[in-house]
């Protein structure tokens, strides 16, 4: 079956110090992978995804994601966190049965703490 | 302007109403989806559908009829309500083929069934 697993339900960092968010995957076929945020009260946004091509992948608000293939991992990543980064971070992974369609598969979530 | 949007974004109601959610996207793209966010913020698909065809069924009690009228909007009924229906109810929507794939989010309907 298809899925996507975090790890970690909350990370916590300092402001300044560079932050990870892990994520790994299960998936038939080529990964496509995404990364999204979303703040309290609020819907998810859309900050990254892999389809093919280089393995770092460069979003909004200086994050990025390395995907490793043999790791099956898709950890986003910031060099240097801001308090305002704190929120939830769902990675997810395209449905490789769902065609033409994008059905996605999220993780359970992993909230960040950035801590001043 | 809004991207994609949903109303009402609060809704209270008893058990055994029957309420509906509105979306609309103005991105011009032609699949459109809900999802269910439950009070672990787990998110889980519920329905997709595209150029108005529904392609995407999941378990979903029969209680719940997604309806869309035209391709920027999908509608979601609920019928019966109970308290276990009470989530945070996103739509999204994503163009199908090309190299997009990523989905857009609207800023999701909080449902509290009393």
């Amino acid at each position: 079956a298809q899925s996507v697993a975090q790890p970690e339900d909350q990370v916590n960092v300092a402001e300044g110090n560079p932050l990870t968010v892990k994520c790994t995957y299960s998936v038939s076929g080529n990964p496509y992978l995404f990364w999204y945020v979303q703040y309290p009260n609020r819907g998810l946004q859309f900050l990254l995804k892999y389809i093919t091509g280089d393995n770092l992948v460069k979003g909004s608000y200086g994050f990025e994601a390395e995907f490793n293939k043999s790791q099956t991992s898709f950890h986003l990543k910031k060099p240097s966190a801001l308090v305002s980064d704190s929120a939830l971070y769902f990675c997810a992974v395209r449905d490789s049965a769902s065609g033409g369609y994008n059905k996605l598969i999220f993780g359970a979530g992993t909230r960040l703490a950035v801590h001043p | 302007d809004t991207a994609v949007s949903q109303t009402p974004k609060y809704l209270v109601t008893q058990m055994g109403n029957d309420k509906s959610i509105k979306c609309e996207q103005n991105l011009g793209h032609d699949t459109m989806y809900w999802y269910k966010q439950d009070s672990k913020k787990f998110l889980k698909i519920m329905f997709s559908y595209n150029n108005k065809e529904l392609i995407i069924n999941e378990t979903v009690p029969n209680r719940f009829s997604p309806k869309s009228p035209d391709k920027a909007h999908l509608n979601l009924h609920i019928n019966s309500l109970e308290l276990g229906d009470s989530a945070v109810y996103f739509c999204a929507s994503s163009q199908a083929g090309g190299q997009s794939y990523e989905q857009y989010f609207g800023p999701g309907t909080r449902l509290t069934v009393t």
